[in-house]
């Protein structure tokens, strides 16, 4: 599996922005950059994926660049609930053009958020 | 949006017995669900793949007959922890997959596993 390299740790306030990276250099053609958080004794929740093109969603932005062997996880006004672990991780397409490969969790980016 | 839930939440066994953790998808049909193992302060290890309808497959260093998972109906799978040692306890956490095509996999809650 191609693998994905964050920072340790990011601290930042309450309702700035925030801006999560994560190197990819070894990213195949068909792998989805795939983010997921999670909070203390909770399972990881899904917060975002994409695969070439920037992806919005409620909750994030996603930022890739343009050769793919980077991104950003956008979080446009933090919380004190978006402190949490957040894990970039890619997925290779399984057979047939679907996407299966399984989820392999790194280290992750411990982020803090201040009040 | 979509939920998976586990029971039970947490646990609390004697060295030598058997527990046995659910997964269940409960708005979706899954056809792969997931099990992690997670340490404290540590990642989310992958230990097998479980499709419904067939064995499972392991991750490499993960013993078969010490965690066997059965994936029987398209919403429920099972990891039986058997004969728990203290070195067992661990927060076990399934996934399951909703979407094939883009991969959207949600995550239960997870169960603490303490064996005494």
């Amino acid at each position: 599996d191609a693998k994905t390299t964050q920072p340790n740790s990011m601290e930042s306030n309450e309702e700035e922005p925030v801006h999560l990276p994560c190197n990819h250099s070894t990213i195949s053609g068909t792998d989805y950059i795939h983010w997921y958080r999670q909070l203390p004794s909770q399972g990881p929740e899904y917060v975002i994926h994409g695969l070439t093109s920037n992806v919005n969603n409620r909750m994030a932005s996603l930022a890739i660049a343009e050769d793919r062997k980077s991104s950003t996880l956008i979080l446009h006004r933090a919380t004190l609930r978006d402190a949490a672990v957040y894990y970039c991780i890619l997925r290779d397409r399984g057979a047939g053009g679907t996407s299966y490969g399984k989820l392999t969790f790194g280290q992750g980016t411990i982020l803090t958020v201040h009040p | 949006g979509a939920v998976v839930s586990q029971h039970p939440s947490r646990v609390i066994c004697k060295s030598g017995t058997s527990v046995k953790i659910e997964c269940r998808s409960l708005d979706f049909q899954a056809t792969t669900m997931f099990w992690y193992r997670q340490f404290p302060k540590k990642s989310l290890m992958l230990m097998a793949t479980s499709n419904e309808g067939s064995k499972a497959t392991y991750e490499q260093g993960v013993e078969k007959d010490k965690f066997l998972i059965n994936h029987a109906s398209l919403t429920l799978s099972t990891l039986t922890v058997t004969s728990a040692h203290p070195e067992d306890s661990s927060f076990y956490i399934c996934s399951a997959i909703r979407d094939q095509r883009s991969g959207e996999q949600f995550f239960g809650p997870g169960t603490r596993l303490t064996v005494l």
